[in-house]
C-alpha cells in the first residue's frame, strides 16, 4: 500500500526541539523528492521545506530558515524534520508528502501530525 | 516570492451548479508547476489538477484547470455534495520555492 505516515509530534515549550519522521511505503522512496507542509490550526498550506532524492539539494521557507533541518534516510525508507527553537507561531499539523520533480505538485500526502508549542 | 491570491474567498452554491474558482499570481507562474489541491475537514489535501490543467490520478472529469501566466482556474461543472470543502492552489518558482494560495471555501448555499 502506497503510504506516508508522520509521527513524532506533541507538545513543547517555546524554545524547545522536536523531530517528526515520516515513513513511506508502497514505492520507491528513493526516487522522490520529498517536503514538509504543515498547517496552523484554522489556517490555510504553508510548504516548510523540500529535499531532493539524493538529499543534495534542500530548501526552506524563509519562516523556518535556521531552526528547522530536514533529512533522509533512503535505507530506512524515512524522511526527517528536526525542528529547534520552536516558537508558538509553529503551531501546526505537520504533513509530510511526496514530490514529482519536473512539475512540483504534491501527489501523496501524510495524515499529519500536530505540533502544540505552548508554556 | 510569488504571491498566490486566491477568490472568491467563499463560495456558496448548490449542487448541481457550476464553480468557478480563481488563483492570480503575483508574477509569471509556468504552466507545468502551477496544481490544485482539495481538502475536507480532518482530512489531508488531495491533488485534484497539476500542470495548470491535467486531471490527477482517479480525479472526475467534472473537475477542470485552466489558464496561463498570472491568472488561473479551476471549474467544477456540476456540483456534487462531496465537492464541498476548501481549495488551494499552488506553484513553485524561480526562486526555487513553492507557496500556496489561502485557500477558498465552498460551501453549500
Amino acid at each position: 500500500q502506497v503510504q506516508l505516515v508522520e509521527s513524532g509530534g506533541g507538545l513543547v515549550k517555546p524554545g524547545g526541539s522536536l523531530r517528526l519522521s515520516c515513513a513511506a511505503s508502497g514505492f520507491t522512496f528513493s526516487d522522490y523528492y520529498m517536503s514538509w507542509i504543515r498547517q496552523a490550526p484554522g489556517k490555510g498550506l504553508e510548504w516548510v521545506s523540500y529535499i531532493s532524492s539524493s538529499g543534495s539539494t534542500i530548501y526552506y521557507a524563509d519562516s523556518v530558515k535556521g531552526r528547522f533541518t530536514i533529512s533522509r534516510d533512503n535505507a530506512k525508507n524515512s524522511l526527517y524534520l528536526q525542528m529547534n527553537s520552536l516558537r508558538a507561531e509553529d503551531t501546526a499539523v505537520y504533513y509530510c508528502a511526496r514530490i514529482i520533480a519536473g512539475f512540483w505538485y504534491f501527489d501523496l500526502w501524510g495524515r499529519g501530525t500536530l505540533v502544540t508549542v505552548s508554556s | 516570492e510569488i504571491v498566490l491570491t486566491q477568490s472568491p474567498g467563499t463560495l456558496s452554491l448548490s449542487p448541481g451548479e457550476r464553480a468557478t474558482l480563481s488563483c492570480r499570481a503575483s508574477q509569471s507562474v509556468s504552466s507545468s508547476y502551477l496544481a490544485w489541491y482539495q481538502q475536507k475537514p480532518g482530512q489531508a489535501p488531495r491533488l485534484l489538477i497539476y500542470g495548470a490543467s491535467s486531471r490527477a490520478t482517479g480525479i472526475p472529469d467534472r473537475f477542470s484547470g485552466s489558464g496561463s501566466g498570472t491568472d488561473f482556474t479551476l471549474t467544477i461543472s456540476r456540483l456534487e455534495p462531496e465537492d464541498f470543502a476548501v481549495y488551494y492552489c499552488q506553484q513553485y518558482g524561480s526562486s526555487l520555492s513553492i507557496t500556496f494560495g489561502q485557500g477558498t471555501r465552498l460551501e453549500i448555499k
